[in-house]
Formats: structure tokens, sequence, C-alpha cells
């Protein structure tokens, strides 16, 4: 069954370095979305990409953030300067199509620890 | 304010018996309610997807109802299994349907022999 998946699965970096965390969508898949994690807390969302475009982000979205598709397989975010706060799991997901309601399908996370 | 909450925040329960979890939202316009599963540590995974004409849905063991006139939306789990133990996410959807989806904190279930 295609899944989403992402790498690495943890990523420990020091405070104000850059991190990329990957992700690949189902094939098929056009919506792609970055949520984060906290540990202990809710899921929250940080952007949808459509269309090689941001199509929604939330306040979290912040400069510090960027997502890019740079092939026709790979969706990555970036985060420029971490800071402390930024530790948590990262989901990425996808959905097939724009129509609504549809499945959204998670990747298994990666989890960001800022030192 | 868009907001999910969900009750009770833990559960721990025998294998083998049925459960009821809450969820109440305050989000609109409302287009859809998902309950999703979360194992330790993985991303969530879909149990059902309903939209404000729909009362009732079931998956398997999993049964969601939504009252969109009170706001609330229940998962019943029947005849839980050790691997039922998760946490089990409500998301509600306003505008497009798909995004933003706003997530309640979840309910931590534990089911034990």
């Amino acid at each position: 069954e295609p899944e989403v998946t992402q790498t690495p699965s943890h990523q420990v970096t020091q405070m104000g370095q850059e991190v990329i965390l990957r992700c690949v969508p189902i094939s098929n898949h056009l919506y792609f979305y970055w949520y984060r994690q906290i540990l202990g807390q809710k899921v929250e969302f940080l952007v949808s990409f459509y269309n090689n475009e941001i199509s929604e982000k939330s306040e979290i979205f912040d400069d510090q953030f960027s997502v890019e598709r740079p092939d026709g397989s790979n969706f990555t975010l970036k985060i420029r300067s971490t800071k402390l706060e930024d530790s948590a799991m990262y989901f990425c997901a996808s959905i097939e199509g724009g129509g609504a309601p549809n499945e959204q399908f998670f990747g298994p996370g990666t989890r960001l620890t800022v030192l | 304010k868009n907001q999910v909450e969900q009750s009770p925040q833990s559960l721990i329960i025998l294998e083998g018996k049925n459960c009821t979890l809450q969820c109440n939202y305050t989000v609109s316009p409302f287009s859809n309610l998902r309950w999703y599963k979360q194992d330790t540590g993985r991303g969530p995974v879909s149990l059902t997807i309903m939209t404000f004409s729909e009362n009732t849905k079931s998956n398997g063991r999993y049964t969601a109802t939504l009252d969109a006139d009170t706001k609330q939306s229940s998962l019943h789990i029947t005849a839980s299994q050790l691997s039922d133990s998760a946490s089990y996410i409500c998301v509600v959807s306003g505008n497009s349907g798909n995004t933003p989806l706003v997530f309640g904190k979840g309910t931590r279930l534990s089911v034990i022999a």
C-alpha cells in the first residue's frame, strides 16, 4: 500500500542551525501539508502546498520556515535558524485531490530536537 | 476561536469492553469532522470522515457519530483489543474542507488484559 515517507526519523541540531526535513508524498497526490506536534500537545497545521506554491499557512509558519518541492517526488520543510521551541514532531501529509473531504495520509514523522 | 475539545483526556478499559470518546467543537464554518488514531511516535491514521449531512459512519469496530446542530461527535469502539491502545484525535475542517484542520488534544486510550 502506498505511504508517505519522511527522513530523517530523528534530527538533532544546535540552536541557530538550519535544518531540512524531507518527505516523499504518495506519488499521485497533488496537495501536501506540514504539521507539527510539540511533545504532549496537539497537532498543529503549518502549511499547505499545491501546484508548486503555498496555498495556506498558519501563524506558526513565519519567515524562518519555507517549503519546497525541488523535484517530482520530494517535499521539504526548511527551518532557517532553529530555536529551542522548534523541538517537536513534524508530520508531512498528502491528499489525492482538492475536492473535500479527502483523506489525509500522514507520514511517520521526524522528531526534531534543538539543543 | 476555532477549537476542538475532547473528553476524557485518558481512559483505561479492559480488553473486550466497549468505550465511547467525546468531541465538542466550535469550528465555523464547518465542513467535515474526522477521527484519527495515533500510535505513540507515529503519524495519525484516518478512521472516519463525516460531513455535516452524515450522522454516523462505521469503520470496522469503530463507529463515529456527528450532531452538527450541537457540534458534538463521538467515537465508539466495540470489543476493544490491546492494539486499540493509542491516542484518538478528533479533527475538524472548515473552509475548503481540507485545510486548515483543527486538531483536538486527543484521548489517550489504554486497553489492558
